[in-house]
C-alpha cells in the first residue's frame, strides 16, 4: 500500500564508488523529484521529471544523473561519491498534468546516504 | 527567487495548548501554493495543510488552521489543542504555479510537553 516508496532506506559507502537509490510511486502520478536534505534539515530540489521528461534540473553536480524509465520511477545514479554527498534524500511524485505544479507532493521515506 | 524564511528554529509548547509556528516567503508571482509539512523523528515527510494564494479563506484540517495574509506574504501553522504525536520538524514550503518544484523554510522543531 505504500504510495513512494524508496530504495534503499540507508546506504553506507565509501568515497569513489558509484551508487543507486530506487524511487517507485503507485500513485498514478505523473511528475517525480528528488530532493536533498542536508545535515541542518534543509531541503533542496534536485531533479524533476513529468512524464519521463526531465523538467526541472538544478545545479547539481554531473555526478548526479537521474533516469525515468517510466512513469512510474525515477531512480537516481551518483558516481564518484563524496563525502558532501552524505545526506538523507527524498523522492517526492505529484499529479501535474503537463508539469503545471497544481498538485500536493507526496514524499518517499527518504534515503540517508553516508559517505565514508 | 522565491525564498521561505522560518524564523523559529524551535519551539515548544504544553499539550493540549496552542501553537503558532511563523513562515514569510519572498515572491513576485501572484499564483502559487504553500504548504506546511511535518516531519516526525521517522524521517517521513508528511503533509500538514496546503493553502492556494487565490483563496482568501485560510485552510484548515482538523486542528491545524493557517494564518495567510498574501500582502504581508505571511503564512503561519496554528496547532490546537497540541498532542504529543505533533512533536516534530515542520517544514514550510513554496511552490510556484507552472514549475513543480518547492522551496522550503529552513525548519520549526516543535517539541510538546507532557
Amino acid at each position: 500500500d505504500t504510495a513512494v516508496s524508496q530504495t534503499p532506506k540507508y546506504l553506507v559507502t565509501q568515497m569513489g564508488n558509484d551508487k543507486s537509490i530506487k524511487c517507485e510511486q503507485n500513485l498514478g502520478h505523473d511528475t517525480m523529484y528528488w530532493y536533498k536534505q542536508d545535515s541542518k534539515k534543509f531541503l533542496k530540489i534536485m531533479f524533476s521529471y513529468n512524464n519521463k521528461e526531465l523538467i526541472i534540473n538544478e545545479t547539481v553536480p554531473n555526478r548526479f544523473s537521474p533516469k525515468s524509465p517510466d512513469k512510474a520511477h525515477l531512480n537516481l545514479h551518483i558516481n564518484s561519491l563524496e563525502l558532501g554527498d552524505s545526506a538523507v534524500y527524498f523522492c517526492a511524485s505529484s499529479q501535474d498534468r503537463g508539469g503545471a505544479g497544481t498538485d500536493t507532493q507526496y514524499f518517499g521515506p527518504g534515503t540517508r546516504l553516508t559517505v565514508l | 527567487a522565491q525564498t521561505v524564511t522560518q524564523s523559529q528554529p524551535e519551539m515548544s509548547v504544553q499539550e493540549a495548548e496552542t501553537v503558532t509556528l511563523s513562515c514569510t516567503y519572498d515572491t513576485s508571482e501572484s499564483d502559487y501554493y504553500l504548504f506546511w509539512y511535518k516531519q516526525p523523528p521517522s524521517r517521513q515527510m508528511i503533509l500538514v495543510i496546503r493553502q492556494e494564494a487565490y483563496k482568501q479563506q485560510n485552510a484548515t484540517e482538523n486542528r491545524f488552521s493557517v494564518n495567510f495574509q498574501k500582502a504581508a506574504k505571511s503564512f503561519s501553522l496554528k496547532i490546537s489543542d497540541s498532542q504529543l504525536g505533533d512533536a516534530a520538524m515542520y517544514f514550510c514550503a513554496y511552490r510556484r504555479w507552472g514549475r513543480g518544484d518547492m522551496r522550503f523554510g529552513a525548519g520549526t522543531r516543535l517539541t510538546v510537553k507532557p
